[in-house]
């Protein structure tokens, strides 16, 4: 039961374009999101991160939306530059309970910015 | 260096052998996690601990493995009687209490474990 998904394994961007990584969710007692980027051989570094009470989360050139009613959350990058290429993992936390923290991932979309 | 560490970076190990994984969390951090990642998979969550309490463990985590974190500091994760299966990168991470309903965890460099 994958309750985040990442549809998209790849995707590939010119240096200076936009970059729109996408992820959907079917539990709907997720209520914080994270986007967490991974080089080859280290543990995933966070990015950004936003909480079901907004729609919209900006730090720099990450910006992350979020969609409650279609359960979809996007992380735009503008402007992409090559040091942005590794792969990216959307993370979703649920409310209460004893699971409180404990994260889901979800299978991560390699992210190529070209020169 | 105040991140998350961990130890040791790779091991190679034969089946049927026990290893051992430490984790130092940011200081001040109570909270502490394990997460196994495999080629092509996100992380999947294994346990938690508040403090030295492990409040929960994921379905994932079999007999073979235990973790530890005795006073509320670093942790160990073993796996007795290592399998093929057990390959992976385990991956552990801390964050601060929860005061707010921000509760960002940060990941160490991991461990990568091959079983031959």
């Amino acid at each position: 039961d994958q309750q985040v998904k990442q549809n998209s394994p790849s995707l590939s961007v010119q240096e200076g374009r936009i970059s729109i990584l996408n992820c959907d969710y079917t539990n709907s007692m997720f209520d914080y999101f994270l986007w967490y980027k991974k080089y080859p051989a280290e543990g995933p570094t966070f990015l950004i991160s936003i909480s079901s009470i907004k729609d919209k989360n900006e730090d720099g050139r990450f910006t992350v939306f979020l969609n409650k009613s279609a359960k979809h959350l996007s992380l735009h990058i503008v402007p992409s530059q090559p040091g942005d290429s590794a792969v990216y993992f959307c993370a979703a936390r649920a409310a209460g309970g004893t699971s409180y923290g404990k994260l889901t991932f979800g299978q991560g979309t390699i992210l190529t910015v070209h020169p | 260096d105040t991140g998350v560490s961990q130890n040791p970076r790779h091991k190679i190990t034969k089946r049927g052998q026990n290893v051992t994984f430490r984790c130092d969390p940011i200081s001040e951090h109570n909270r502490l996690y394990w997460y196994r990642q495999t080629l092509g998979q996100g992380p999947e969550f294994l346990t938690y601990f508040q403090n030295e309490a492990q409040l929960e463990k994921s379905r994932l985590l079999s007999d073979r493995f235990s973790a530890e974190r005795p006073k509320g500091s670093f942790s160990t994760l073993e796996i007795q009687r290592t399998e093929q299966g057990d390959s992976a990168m385990y991956l552990c991470a801390s964050s601060r209490p929860p005061g707010g309903i921000t509760d960002t965890q940060y990941f160490g460099p991991g461990t990568r474990l091959t079983v031959l």
